[in-house]
């Protein structure tokens, strides 16, 4: 899978958008961006991927450049709950034989009251 | 209700025990996944499942054998635990709507073997 670099940590007022950028200039054609967060000691929680176009659904929206080598995921209103680590991940369209899911070091997103 | 759940959510016992960790999924996939992640590491695949008879080794299955008892339901034995079993251990399913392989993780099971 691609490499992704995220910046470590991010704080973000309650109410406003959090906006969690993404580098990953090594992806390929066929390699959808994902994003996954983990609240403490919680089971990480699928929000939202895309190929090319621009994405959105109940939980987030998600923003890729058009040379596909970076991506940005936006929470419209954070709120305290969204308080957790994002991942960011790159990986193949299909796979025939299970792919652990890995996930890099992400960013730590602190939602502030 | 949630889609994937796991139980116990806790769970301590001693070395030399054998446990059994059990997820049972509403989602309909038939691919199933079982996780542990430690503490300041990521997740490492232990088994997955891709139907019912099928099963499959992950990265680090040894010291732990599955069942694949229906399509919902998945679990996870420690035939004999030890205290480096310690862990958090996530059941997850997956599909592949709208291309790719989503995956979908349940709350997770904290093992504590003393």
């Amino acid at each position: 899978d691609a490499k992704t670099t995220q910046p470590t940590s991010m704080d973000c007022a309650e109410g406003r958008a959090a906006n969690l950028p993404c580098n990953h200039s090594t992806i390929s054609g066929n390699e959808y961006v994902y994003w996954y967060r983990q609240i403490h000691s919680q089971g990480p929680q699928y929000i939202i991927h895309g190929l090319k176009n621009n994405e959105t659904n109940e939980m987030a929206s998600l923003i890729i450049t058009e040379d596909r080598k970076s991506s940005t995921l936006i929470l419209p209103h954070a709120t305290l709950r969204d308080t957790a680590v994002y991942y960011c991940i790159v990986r193949p369209r299909t796979s025939g034989s299970a792919r652990q899911l890995t996930f890099g070091s992400g960013t730590q997103l602190t939602v502030l009251p | 209700d949630a889609d994937v759940t796991q139980t116990p959510r806790n769970r301590i016992t001693k070395t030399g025990k054998r446990i059994m960790l059990e997820c049972s999924q509403t989602k309909g996939h038939d691919r199933m996944y079982w996780y542990r992640q430690d503490p300041g590491l990521g997740l490492r695949l232990i088994y997955y499942s891709f139907d019912v008879k099928d099963i499959n080794k992950g990265e680090i299955s040894d010291g732990y054998s599955v069942s694949r008892q229906a399509q919902a339901k998945f679990s996870l034995s420690l035939e004999s635990a030890i205290p480096n079993q310690t862990a958090l251990y996530f059941c997850a399913t997956s599909d592949f709507a709208r291309g790719g392989e989503t995956q979908y993780f349940g709350p997770g099971t904290r093992l504590l073997v003393l």
